[in-house]
């Protein structure tokens, strides 16, 4: 499974944009992005996934290079409700493996 | 549709008792696993399991047993509880359709003493 780069910690004005960055250099061609968030110490929370074309659902927007090699979450209009740890996760592959691997993730602060 | 279900949400033990974890889910999803969550770091995978009767260990499956009699429950065992295992727990279950997003609980607060 590839290895994900994420900043430490970001912070966000409320209501603006929110680009969260994640580097995948590894990544190989049947691997999906995921993203995750947690708020305080609850479970995971599932926010987007794609492969190499853009996607947006009501949540978030995910941008995918076109080398795969690194990706964006933008939160479009960010809400202090927003504040949490988001994880940028790669999976897949020919052994149809389904192990997550988190790394520590991006700490987002949105402000008022 | 509850989706995944962890019990007991907050656990006290000493040192060397034993304890089951529970995990059910309600997807009727193949997939489940169990991670630990230590303060300040992401999940780290303990054990998972592809379909009833099938299990494999993660990258920290030391002290912890899992079985998976049926789809719906996926339980974790602590054989003897060490201050170490101390945790915040997370089970998640995901369909056999390997891109498709996991689900995971709440999570379940242990403290060892």
């Amino acid at each position: 499974d590839a290895k994900t780069t994420q900043p430490p910690s970001m912070d966000c004005a409320e209501g603006r944009a929110a680009n969260l960055p994640c580097n995948h250099s590894t990544i190989s061609g049947n691997e999906y992005v995921y993203w995750y968030r947690q708020i305080h110490s609850q479970g995971p929370q599932y926010i987007i996934h794609g492969l190499k074309n853009n996607e947006t659902n009501e949540m978030a927007s995910l941008i995918i290079t076109e080398d795969r090699k690194s990706s964006t979450l933008i939160l479009p209009h960010a809400t202090l409700r927003d504040t949490a740890v988001y994880y940028c996760i790669v999976r897949g592959g020919t052994s149809g493996t389904y192990k997550y691997i988190f790394g520590t993730g991006t700490r987002l602060k949105v402000l008022a | 549709n509850a989706g995944v279900t962890q019990t007991p949400k907050f656990q006290v033990l000493k040192t060397g008792q034993s304890m089951t974890l529970q995990c059910a889910q309600d997807m009727n999803h193949e997939y489940m696993s169990w991670y630990r969550q230590d303060p300040g770091m992401g999940l780290r995978l303990i054990h998972y399991s592809v379909g009833a009767g099938i299990t494999d260990q993660g990258e920290v499956p030391n002290g912890y047993n899992v079985s998976r009699s049926t789809t719906e429950d996926f339980p974790l065992r602590l054989l003897s509880a060490a201050p170490s295992q101390t945790s915040v727990y997370f089970c998640a279950c995901g369909s056999d359709r390997f891109n498709q997003p996991q689900h995971f609980g709440d999570g379940t607060r242990l403290s060892i003493l």
